[in-house]
């Protein structure tokens, strides 16, 4: 079974529309983090924002906030106002406990912003 | 200033030679990894470091070695490339305070032919 599971191979969405991601989990280790990464067609991968399995709140970071439902194992990017800086690939990633053998990466969502 | 950095940026290579790609760090940190990455698979674990001389394998090692004879260089290398090897290959560290986030370079892009 696949670990981090992103539905969305690609996603067109108009400018200033916000947008949601959509990323599902699957581990039994209680400790863990989920993270987005933006990654334009430079290639190179940018951190948007993390969230902790423990943490109480959804993390927000600027016009980025993920969704988490812990209980529906999932952490859904959403991205308000969109902009045409936007468009990019975008991985969901997780690590399981200490998180030292690395992240779980999904197989990431084309996002495509539209003027 | 680059926390980390990759060399080389690209490369072409022929099929059954050995090629050493290096992942070099600024930041003293303890954790190095390798990824490849490949249309419709995300990202994937090659091999990581848990320390000077401390590595193990990840999802797709086969074919692949490692070294890390100080902190700030992991070493990735292919004794023998093959065209399944064309990819773009990732390094990224981290260490474990707080966030536990995960720095990327920018990326080595190998073509095998």
């Amino acid at each position: 079974a696949q670990k981090i599971t992103q539905t969305q191979p690609g996603m067109f969405v108009q400018e200033k529309e916000a947008v949601t991601l959509d990323c599902t989990y699957d581990t039994s280790d209680p400790s863990y983090g989920l993270f987005w990464y933006k990654q334009p067609s430079s290639g190179e991968m940018i951190f948007l924002i993390y969230q902790g399995s423990y943490d109480q709140q959804n993390a927000t970071e600027g016009r980025y906030s993920l969704n988490f439902q812990k209980a529906r194992k999932s952490a859904n990017l959403v991205i308000s106002a969109s902009q045409l800086g936007d468009s990019a690939m975008y991985f969901c990633a997780m690590r399981e406990g200490r998180g030292a053998d690395g992240l779980t990466f999904g197989k990431g969502t084309h996002l495509i912003i539209q003027p | 200033d680059a926390g980390i950095t990759q060399s080389p940026r690209h490369k072409v290579t022929e099929t059954g030679t050995p090629v050493t790609l290096r992942c070099h760090q600024t930041e003293n940190h303890r954790y190095m990894y390798w990824y490849r990455q490949d249309p419709g698979h995300g990202l994937r674990l090659i091999h990581y470091s848990y320390g000077v001389k401390d590595t193990d394998k990840g999802e797709v090692s086969d074919g692949y070695s490692v070294s890390r004879s100080k902190t700030e260089d992991f070493l990735l290398t292919l004794e023998s490339a093959t065209s399944s090897q064309t990819s773009v290959y990732f390094c990224a560290i981290s260490e474990f305070q707080g966030f536990d986030g995960y720095t990327f370079g920018s990326g080595t892009r190998l073509t095998v032919v």
